[in-house]
Formats: structure tokens, sequence, C-alpha cells
């Protein structure tokens, strides 16, 4: 049973555009939502992260975008750039380091 | 330079040859974990350990074993390797803070191959 459900699987954008990239959970104990970036021959490296008594927080370009009711958490993309090009990971854990990921977004920005 | 080490990169054994993956980080980090990748399932924990001698089952831990003697080392232990264990394996190293887990930092990886 996955724990975390991402979607899209693939999403191709134009430069300039935004990304978008969906996750839901379905166990309300998780208290740590992180987003992870990974080039290919690289190991995921951590993106943005929120904890679920925030319902957004931005760095940069990066968004999420958190709904503690519906059980979704969004990665938004603004101003998509070709070096963002990459695989995209959600994850969820529970306290004391249990970690669940999502099944990946492979993002492709057309320049 | 703060990092996880793994070694060895790539590795190509033979069903039931036992083999041994290092991890190593540099950070004093008290958690770390072992992961697996497959395409189209995403990064799955195998097992992970909250400090010295503390380890526990992740989502995937059959056919594997761990140990944290040393608070650096997380060593992956596979005592009869299978086919179905080829994979991309990706240790991880994170600070306890007061507010729970906080940034984990990936190693490179090592590709397996069982034949």
């Amino acid at each position: 049973q996955q724990q975390v459900k991402q979607s899209p699987q693939s999403l191709i954008v134009q430069k300039g555009g935004i990304s978008i990239i969906n996750c839901a959970y379905e166990n309300t104990a998780f208290d740590y939502f992180p987003w992870y970036q990974q080039f290919p021959g690289k190991g995921p490296a951590l993106l943005i992260a929120i904890r679920p008594d925030v319902s957004e927080k931005k760095e940069g370009r990066f968004t999420i975008s958190f709904n503690k009711s519906a059980k979704q958490f969004s990665l938004h993309i603004m101003d998509s750039q070709p070096g963002d090009s990459a695989t995209y990971f959600c994850a969820a854990s529970f306290p004391g380091n249990q970690f669940y990921f999502g099944t990946g977004t492979s993002l492709t920005v057309i320049p | 330079e703060a990092q996880v080490t793994q070694n060895p990169r790539y590795l190509i054994t033979v069903t039931g040859k036992k083999l041994t993956v290092t991890c190593s980080q540099n950070m004093n980090h008290e958690y770390m974990s072992w992961y697996r990748q497959d395409p189209g399932l995403g990064l799955r924990q195998i097992y992970y350990s909250m400090n010295v001698e503390v380890t526990d089952k992740g989502d995937v831990p059959e056919g594997y074993k761990v140990s944290r003697k040393e608070k650096r080392n997380f060593p992956l232990i596979l005592e009869s390797p299978s086919p179905n264990q080829t994979s991309l394996y990706f240790c991880a190293s994170s600070l306890r803070t007061s507010g729970g887990v906080e940034t984990q930092y990936f190693g490179p990886g090592t590709r397996l191959l069982v034949l």
C-alpha cells in the first residue's frame, strides 16, 4: 500500500511556466513533508520541507502548499528553468526518522 | 566537506554471495537510513537508525541486515543476495532537533546487480 501517492509521473513545461506536482497521504500521524530533487546519477537533495502546522512555505521560486484537511500537499516551481529538469520526490515522515516517498515526477523544462 | 560516502559505488555479484555496502557520514548526525530506488517505485526505506545500537525496520527490510556500532557508520548487509535485490541503494543521514528530523543528506548511491 502506497503511503504517499504522487502525480503526475511526468511533466513537460515551457521555460518560464509554472510546474505543479501533487502528493496525497493517508496517515495523519505524519509530521514532516519534504520535497527532494534528484539529477541523473546523483542522490536526492532536499529542496524544501513543511510541517503540518503551516499551510504554505516559499523558498525562492519553490513553494509548498499544504492542505491538512484534504491530506494533500503540492510543489509549485515558478518561472521554471531548463536547469530545473530533474526528478522530484515528495515524502512524509513520522516522528523518529521513518520515511515514505512518492514514486517520483520526471520534470522536463523546454527552452 | 560535509558528506555521506558509500562504498562500493558499483557492484556485480552472484546469488547467495554475502556482501556489505558501507556508509559513513562526517556530520555527527544521529539519524541514518538505507533506501532502495527502483523505477516506478520511488525510494523505499529499508532500515533506519536513530542512534548507536538503535535500528528499526523500514518499509522493505526483508533480505537485509544493518548494524550501528558507531555513530558515523551504518553498513548494509545482504547475507544471501537474490536477483530481486538488484537496485540502486542510497544511504542518508540527518540531524535530530527538538522539532524532529531535519534535512536528510543522501550519499551518491550504490548500484547493485545480482546475477
